[in-house]
């Protein structure tokens, strides 16, 4: 069964702190995206990583892909508290069914 | 216009009742599904169809039915329910084939609670 793991599961910081959540699998995938769940919505696609060790920036969001396709990192960097919400990594298994991290819940205190 | 709508957002029910969420998408996709989200946040995927065609049934009990009557309508119905069957419930969309053919669309959740 192909797994995704992501770390930290909570992570409560103060405005203007940088942090960095973890994906990693023993799996190598295609491809893997990030999303972001707000309370009371539903997940919204941040990016897609394709090719190993590319690096995406949004504002201030950074996202890496592993060179070895089995891990993913994404870096906020000044964070603020429009950035609160759940962040779900995923990615497409070898059954074609996008599978997704548990989650890491992000809470931003002004 | 929103891209993919589910109704009821809020639901509270008894214990062996049938109830049904209802989805639509207006983006044009081939591929809708049912994810289901628990109280650890966790989301994972119950059914897909791609083109009314059932193409992914994951290990949910047979009291979840869903049912397709166009591509771009996914209905979920679930009969007895049950205390554990509590949960986020998200439909969702994609478009296989395209560049963006990964990018899974949700709707906003309908969040049930049986008591």
């Amino acid at each position: 069964t192909q797994l995704l793991e992501q770390s930290p599961q909570f992570l409560s910081i103060q405005e203007g702190e940088n942090l960095t959540v973890y994906c990693n699998s023993s799996s190598v995938f295609s491809s893997l995206q990030w999303y972001r769940q707000e309370p009371g919505e539903g997940p919204v696609l941040l990016v897609t990583v394709v090719t190993g060790g590319e690096v995406k920036k949004l504002k201030r969001l950074t996202f890496q892909f592993g060179d070895a396709r089995k891990d993913s990192s994404l870096h906020i960097t000044a964070a603020q508290p429009g950035d609160t919400g759940l962040y779900l990594c995923a990615a497409t298994s070898n059954t074609g069914k996008l599978i997704f991290g548990q989650g890491t819940t992000l809470q931003v205190k002004p | 216009d929103t891209a993919v709508s589910q109704t009821p957002k809020y639901l509270v029910t008894q214990m062996g009742n049938d109830k049904s969420i209802k989805c639509e998408q207006n983006l044009g996709h081939d591929t809708m599904y049912w994810y289901k989200q628990d109280s650890k946040k966790f989301l994972k995927i119950m059914f897909s169809y791609n083109n009314k065609e059932l193409i992914i049934n994951e290990t949910v009990p047979n009291r979840f039915s869903p049912k397709s009557p166009d591509k771009a309508h996914l209905n979920l119905h679930i009969n007895s329910l049950e205390l554990g069957d509590s949960a986020v419930y998200f439909c969702a969309s994609s478009q296989p084939g395209t560049v963006s053919g990964n990018t899974i669309y949700f709707g906003e959740g309908s969040w049930l609670t049986v008591v």
